[in-house]
């Protein structure tokens, strides 16, 4: 059971750049999300997909896309990079409706824009 | 507005001791609160779970405790260790919107 990976786990892009940030679980969790996190202001939702074929934003959508690919990957696509995207990015899984509803979270990817 | 907060960003205790971090919320009604620890460069990992309906949880080492009317979680790590120290973040579901919304986090530095 390797949980939730993503790839890749750095990456440094200049400005107007795209790139996409892959994420997949295989703990057959229904829900998926991404979120970023910055210095001093905790993790922050982008976008969350409660199950497969649905996805919704989060607080800080802006500047992001997600498709959710089937119900292992959620991927997370900036299309034209910022350097106000510089941060570290999470994706996490949880299986909504039972008792815990605890979420599952990736190694991260450290994103630098320059 | 609606807010999420920790009580400071860094903590430090002697080992032995008790460590007490506080979340604050405004304008939330959660169905529950969860609490997460985060070491340096890794994603948080999932530590306990407490309802709005439940005051208090234990889990070995750790307490949490819930005030809807004072809408304050607390988080108690008794007989700390070095190997305690780590971020903290308190994590509120909220029925509203069906996702999560973190805390800053408390960095929590037990000192030997």
């Amino acid at each position: 059971n390797a949980g939730v990976t993503q790839t890749p786990k750095f990456q440094v892009l200049k400005t107007g750049q795209s790139m996409t940030l892959q994420c997949a679980q295989d703990m057959n969790h229904n829900s998926m999300y991404w979120y970023r996190q910055d210095p001093g202001m905790g993790l922050r939702l982008i976008y969350y997909s409660a199950s497969e074929g649905t996805t919704d934003k989060g607080e800080v959508p802006n500047g992001y896309n997600v498709s959710r690919l089937n119900k292992r990957e959620f991927s997370l696509r900036l299309e034209s990079a910022a350097p106000s995207q510089t941060s570290v990015y999470f994706c996490a899984s949880s299986e909504m409706g039972l008792d815990y509803n605890e979420q599952f979270f990736g190694p991260g990817t450290r994103l630098t824009v320059l | 507005s609606q807010k999420i907060e920790q009580n400071s960003e860094a903590l430090n205790i002697q080992e032995g001791k008790t460590a007490t971090l506080t979340c604050n919320y405004t304008n939330y009604s959660p169905a529950y609160l969860q609490w997460y620890r985060q070491d340096p460069g890794r994603g948080p990992v999932f530590l306990l779970l407490i309802r709005e309906n439940e005051k208090e949880k234990r889990k070995e080492r750790l307490k949490v405790t819930f005030d809807t009317t004072l809408k304050q979680s607390l988080f108690h790590i008794t007989a700390s260790q070095p190997a305690d120290s780590a971020t903290y973040l308190c994590a509120l579901f909220h029925n509203y919107g069906q996702n999560f919304v973190f805390g800053p986090g408390t960095r929590l530095s037990v000192l030997p």
